[in-house]
């Protein structure tokens, strides 16, 4: 069984440029997480999806981010005119649906280096 | 979700017992202390969970005490790869409710 799959594991943007970061969750996973970490940080919740619905975006900037997990294909967190301080690593996480008492699993992460 | 405190470091020779101590003073009937950890920059591992039973799994074993304050995650044979940062959460148990990563306690296992 797969585990969380992140793709591209390491991106390079110039300042202004577009990223996209896709995540594919495990093997009968509805839900999806998205955290960031900056360096030398822990993780900082970002956003959390199901299929075609966000559920909960209260760690996301409210300028210049969104994400999506539509409902064929993995779950995408875009980032337009990126600047420096956006630099960090991307994590994605899956749960199964319809349990609390639950794990997260994490994916590798991408990560994005703003130049 | 209710704050966890956690040493910043701690070492542990090769081949001995970790104990990784977390204090949760606030935390609520509902919530549940959890355990990952992150490897070197990799994405967080989950190690384990549990309510108020005592709970062990082939990775850990996790000791909550009676009034529920505190918590140790035990390694019991650590070795060079269980170098990592650990991570003690405290969570109530909702679906889709997220994971709080705090600054978590730098294992380093000691050859």
């Amino acid at each position: 069984n797969a585990g969380v799959m992140q793709n591209p594991r390491h991106l390079v943007r110039r300042r202004g440029q577009e990223a996209r970061l896709r995540c594919s969750p495990m093997k009968g996973h509805s839900h999806v997480y998205w955290y960031r970490q900056l360096p030398e940080e822990g993780l900082k919740f970002m956003v959390y999806l199901q299929k075609e619905n966000i559920i909960d975006e209260s760690g996301m900037p409210k300028e210049r981010f969104s994400a999506e997990f539509p409902k064929e294909g993995p779950s995408i967190l875009r980032i337009q005119q990126v600047v420096r301080g956006d630099s960090a690593a991307y994590f994605c996480a899956s749960s199964q649906q319809g349990t609390g008492d639950y794990e997260q699993y994490f994916g590798p992460g991408t990560r994005l280096t703003v130049t | 979700d209710a704050k966890t405190t956690q040493p910043p470091s701690m070492d542990c020779a090769e081949g001995r017992a970790a104990n990784l101590p977390c204090n949760h003073s606030t935390i609520s009937g509902n919530e549940y202390v959890y355990w990952y950890r992150q490897i070197h920059s990799q994405g967080p591992q989950y190690i384990i969970h549990g309510l108020k039973n005592n709970e062990t799994n082939e990775m850990a074993s996790l000791i909550i005490t009676e009034d529920r304050k505190s918590s140790t995650l035990i390694l019991p044979h650590a070795t060079l790869r269980d170098t990592a940062v650990y991570y003690c959460i405290v969570r109530v148990a909702r679906t889709g409710n997220q994971f709080y990563f705090g600054t978590g306690t730098s294992l380093t296992v000691i050859p």
